[in-house]
């Protein structure tokens, strides 16, 4: 299994500015997520990172508001820009490689005031 | 469409036995995952199938019907750190995992 770092775990900004998270997984890993989920609600996919190209984005999604790095295989960044109080939730990293399971990072509860 | 449909909120007893269902419909299958998550954290992963059957891992059981787009996860010996939400999602033919609403699971002593 893999271990997955993510940080920062929570964090509290001012609205038009923009939160870099980063994660960061113990292994190589083909397939790296970035998710969100509101209190209650289940996890929408922001998109896939994929390494050395651009991500894909999920409908709802532009690379604008939520540009994502993907250096290589076992680094992403998610950045959440120009934030208001809608982008206040919790920002999920995802890792696996094809058949198996996906692994989570730990989570960035981000607060946007 | 993609839809996956679970129970809102279960009530259950500790020592007890409880079933969550999970039934599906995909644009393909490649999988199927269960998750815990305790309020506040991120979800850690519980079970996969992929073949029809029952798979057991302790406490923990998850069963596939692919013909019925159907599963559910079986938790025996109830405890009091299993009350959580219990998510199922599928791994679909672009191999993305599509997720249902969760299943929140409260235990009672």
């Amino acid at each position: 299994s893999a271990v997955i770092s993510q940080k920062p775990s929570r964090d509290i900004c001012q609205r038009g500015t923009s939160l870099t998270i980063q994660c960061q997984v113990d292994s190589q890993v083909t397939m790296m997520f970035w998710y969100r989920q509101q209190p209650g609600q289940s996890l929408t996919l922001i998109a896939t990172a994929n390494q050395g190209s651009e991500a894909t984005y999920e409908s709802g999604f532009v690379i604008d508001k939520f540009p994502i790095s993907r250096p290589n295989l076992t680094f992403s960044t998610l950045t959440v820009s120009n934030m208001s109080p809608e982008d206040s939730s919790i920002y999920l990293c995802s890792a696996g490689s094809g058949e198996t399971e996906a692994f989570f990072g730990q989570g960035t509860r981000l607060t946007v005031v | 469409g993609q839809n996956i449909d679970q129970p809102t909120e279960m009530t259950a007893t500790e020592g007890a036995i409880v079933q969550i269902n999970c039934t599906y419909q995909t644009s393909g299958f490649n999988g199927l995952f269960w998750y815990q998550q305790h309020a506040g954290e991120a979800p850690t992963f519980l079970s996969y199938n992929v073949l029809d059957g029952l798979e057991e891992k302790g406490r923990f059981s998850s069963f596939l019907s692919r013909s019925k787009g159907y599963s559910y996860l079986l938790l025996k010996e109830l405890q009091m750190k299993d009350s959580a939400s219990y998510l199922c999602a599928v791994r679909d033919s672009n191999y993305q995992l599509i997720w249902g609403a969760g299943t929140k699971l409260i235990i009672k002593p």
